[in-house]
C-alpha cells in the first residue's frame, strides 16, 4: 500500500512566522503535489514536483515555495505567513503522469 | 478551461439503496478521471481511476463509468451502508500534470 505522510495533523501559527509543512512518500512515486482545500473552493494545486529539484506552479502559488532535495520528501513553506493561508493543506504523489494520486491525511493550519 | 461540476452537491439514502453519483467536466480532451472520498477533516482516498480509452471500473460495490465524448462520469454505489457515508469527488485530468477536481457530493447513508 502507499503510504503519504504528513508532518503534522495540526499546526498553529502567528502571523509573519516562517512555516514548513512536509510531506513524506514510501513508493519511490517520481510527482508530488502540495493542494490546498477551502470551502466552496475546492481543492487548488499549489504546487508540484516531477523529480527531484523540479518544481512547477500551480493555480496559487503566491504567498508559498516548495522544496524537492530528496525524492521522498516534498516541503511547501509559507514564507510569511498570513491569516489567508490558514486552510487544510493535502499532500499526493503519482508514480507518474496519467497514474493514481494518493493523498497524505491532511494538514490543518491556522495562522492567528 | 476545463470546469468539474458535481451533482447533487448532497445526497441522503436509507441503507441499501443502489445510488449514483455524477460528475461532468466541459473540455472532453482528458487523459483520466478519477474518484475519491474524503471522510470529515480526512485526506482523500482513491476509489477508482478510469483512463480515457477505458468505459468503466468495478471494484466491490463501486463501479464508475466515464462516456467521454458527453462529459459525464457516474459512481455507482450498490447496496449502500452507512460507513458509505463521505464526500464524493471526482477529478479529470488533462494534458497537463494537473488534476482538476469537483465541488464534490455529501453523502450520507441512514441506518
Amino acid at each position: 500500500d502507499v503510504k503519504v505522510t504528513q508532518s503534522s495533523r495540526y499546526l498553529v501559527k502567528r502571523t509573519g512566522e516562517k512555516v514548513f509543512l512536509e510531506c513524506v512518500q514510501d513508493m519511490d512515486h517520481e510527482n508530488m503535489f502540495w493542494y490546498r482545500q477551502d470551502p466552496g473552493l475546492g481543492l487548488r494545486l499549489i504546487y508540484f514536483s516531477y523529480d527531484v529539484k523540479m518544481k512547477e506552479k500551480g493555480d496559487i502559488p503566491e504567498g508559498y515555495s516548495v522544496s524537492r532535495e530528496k525524492k521522498e520528501r516534498f516541503s511547501l513553506i509559507l514564507e510569511s505567513a498570513s491569516t489567508n493561508q490558514t486552510s487544510m493543506y493535502l499532500c499526493a504523489s503519482s508514480f507518474g503522469s496519467g497514474y493514481e494520486q494518493y493523498f497524505g491525511p491532511g494538514t490543518r493550519l491556522t495562522v492567528t | 478551461k476545463q470546469e468539474v461540476t458535481q451533482i447533487p452537491a448532497a445526497l441522503s439514502v436509507p441503507e441499501g439503496e443502489n445510488l449514483v453519483l455524477n460528475c461532468s467536466f466541459t473540455d472532453s480532451a482528458i487523459y483520466n478521471l478519477q474518484w475519491f472520498r474524503q471522510d470529515p477533516g480526512k485526506g482523500l482516498t482513491s476509489l477508482l481511476l478510469i483512463q480515457s480509452s477505458q468505459r468503466e471500473q468495478t471494484s466491490g460495490r463501486l463501479n464508475a463509468s466515464l462516456d467521454k465524448s458527453s462529459g459525464r462520469s457516474t459512481l455507482y454505489i450498490a447496496a449502500s451502508q452507512p460507513g458509505d457515508s463521505a464526500t464524493y469527488l471526482c477529478a479529470v485530468k488533462g494534458a497537463t500534470n494537473k488534476l482538476i477536481f469537483g465541488t464534490g457530493t455529501l453523502l450520507a447513508v441512514q441506518p
